[in-house]
């Protein structure tokens, strides 16, 4: 069956950098892009963008170009969410969620989030 | 970009009562609109994609519809177990935005 895992919840200082995991199974890791979306807490979905995993190449929403980065490591079907100088407002719980394609699909298979919580 | 606004907010109905929830676009999504499910502590999960399709699993309870810029989400004779929040997201564009969600408490 089709599976997103993410890694555990984090407590981390302002100013440290965190690197969430999302592991796949059950399907063609390189068949679908990994997106990233933001739930403070107690606040709706926030998309943060989105990683092609055949290619590579990273797209970031306007709000999350600068301390955030995507990455891959294609041979174990993980995506990666990597945050840098971390600060208080990026406590939240962060999702991955796969998508067919960049566009006109819909995010169909989530994970499970992971929580992290910025505090000195 | 497209800007979605979602209402109500929030929604207090009971057990056996239909509810309606709505979604206004800013712009044409040609029907690239999905519905998600989530309930607290848990990730989202897909009911409703393409304005009107269930997702794989969901109960015919639930229906989609809509065009243009306006879509809706209807819940017939709610179960206890659909109590939570929803939220529409547009698929036509990035950034594929979301509404800011309707929170559907039991009465």
């Amino acid at each position: 069956q089709i599976q997103l895992v993410q890694s555990g919840p984090e407590l981390k200082k302002p100013g440290e950098t965190v690197k969430i995991s999302c592991k796949a199974s059950g399907y063609t890791f390189t068949n679908y892009g990994m997106n990233w979306v933001k739930q403070a807490p107690g606040k709706g979905l926030k998309w943060m963008g989105w990683i092609n995993t055949y290619t590579g190449e990273p797209t970031y929403a306007d709000d999350f170009k600068g301390r955030f980065a995507f990455s891959l490591e294609t041979s174990a079907s993980t995506a990666y969410l990597q945050i840098n100088n971390l600060k208080n407002e990026d406590t939240a719980t962060y999702f991955c969620a796969r998508r067919e394609g960049d566009g006109y699909y819909p995010f169909d298979y989530w994970g499970q989030g992971t929580t992290l919580t910025v505090s000195s | 970009d497209i800007q979605m606004t979602q209402s109500p907010a929030s929604l207090s109905a009971s057990v056996g009562e239909t509810v309606t929830i709505t979604c206004r676009a800013s712009g044409n999504i040609h029907n690239y609109l999905a519905w998600y499910q989530q309930k607290q502590g848990k990730s989202p999960q897909l009911l409703v994609y393409n304005a009107k399709t269930l997702a794989d699993g969901v109960p015919s309870r639930f229906s989609g519809s809509g065009s243009g810029t306006q879509y809706s989400l209807k819940i017939n004779s709610l179960q206890p177990e659909d109590f939570g929040s929803y939220y529409c997201q547009h698929f036509w564009s990035t950034p594929p935005t979301f509404g800011a969600g309707t929170k559907l408490e039991l009465k």
